[in-house]
């Protein structure tokens, strides 16, 4: 079975500050896939950015990154240059690509931006 | 434009009054999954299905029913619906590594 630890239930940062939002993760698999999800106070879920476990280099997406340290099996999104849109909740999720399930999430991290 | 829609997005019920929440998709993918949110715990797997016919349990599947007869819809059926189903559903589906969610669908039971 899939696990997914975001340890951190909520935090508060500093506009134009960056910050570190921790995922660790738990799965006997070697081909999986690494997600994260922005779910703002509307509801929605919004993609924000995806790691295989055989990419080498971390991904990046604008103002995110995704730094991925496979043997501690952590996946942490790191958000540059915070604005206030980026308050949200965010949801760190994996996929196992020979299992059935969709997508396995963790209990998410409720970030806050201070002005 | 590429779209999962689910109805209602709103609804607050009685407990034992079955309801069907319907989920549909215009991209012709085979894979569809429905989920419920609640606080501290994300979002869990209630039932899936990889194509038409083929439907599976996910985590937390006791109090529902799905069913996949054609390949665009994929409805969420509560049978007798209870307070604890009151939650933040959302159905997806899936082609390779991307995934369409749709606006969830918040559902009271009282």
């Amino acid at each position: 079975a899939q696990k997914i630890t975001q340890t951190q239930p909520g935090m508060f940062v500093q506009e134009k500050e960056a910050v570190t939002l921790d995922c660790t993760y738990d799965t006997s698999d070697q081909s999986y896939g690494l997600f994260w999800y922005k779910q703002p106070s509307s509801g929605e879920m919004i993609f924000l950015i995806y790691q295989g476990s055989y990419d080498e280099q971390n991904a990046t997406e604008g103002r995110y990154s995704l730094n991925f340290q496979k043997a501690r099996k952590s996946a942490n999104l790191v958000i540059s240059a915070s604005q206030l849109g980026d308050s949200a909740m965010y949801f760190c999720a994996m996929r196992v690509y020979n299992a059935g399930n969709m997508l396995t999430f963790g209990g998410g991290t409720r970030l806050m931006v201070k002005p | 434009e590429a779209q999962v829609t689910q109805n209602p997005r709103y609804l607050i019920t009685v407990t034992g009054k079955k309801l069907t929440v319907t989920c549909s998709q215009n991209m012709n993918h085979e894979y569809m999954s429905w989920y419920r949110q609640d606080p501290g715990l994300g979002l869990r797997q209630i039932y899936y299905s990889m194509n038409v016919e083929v439907t599976d349990k996910g985590d937390v599947p006791e109090g529902y029913k799905v069913s996949r007869k054609e390949k665009r819809n994929f409805p969420l059926i509560l049978e007798s619906p209870s307070p604890n189903q009151t939650s933040l559903y959302f159905c997806a589906s899936r082609a390779g590594n991307t995934i369409y969610f749709g606006e969830g669908s918040w559902l009271t039971v009282v």
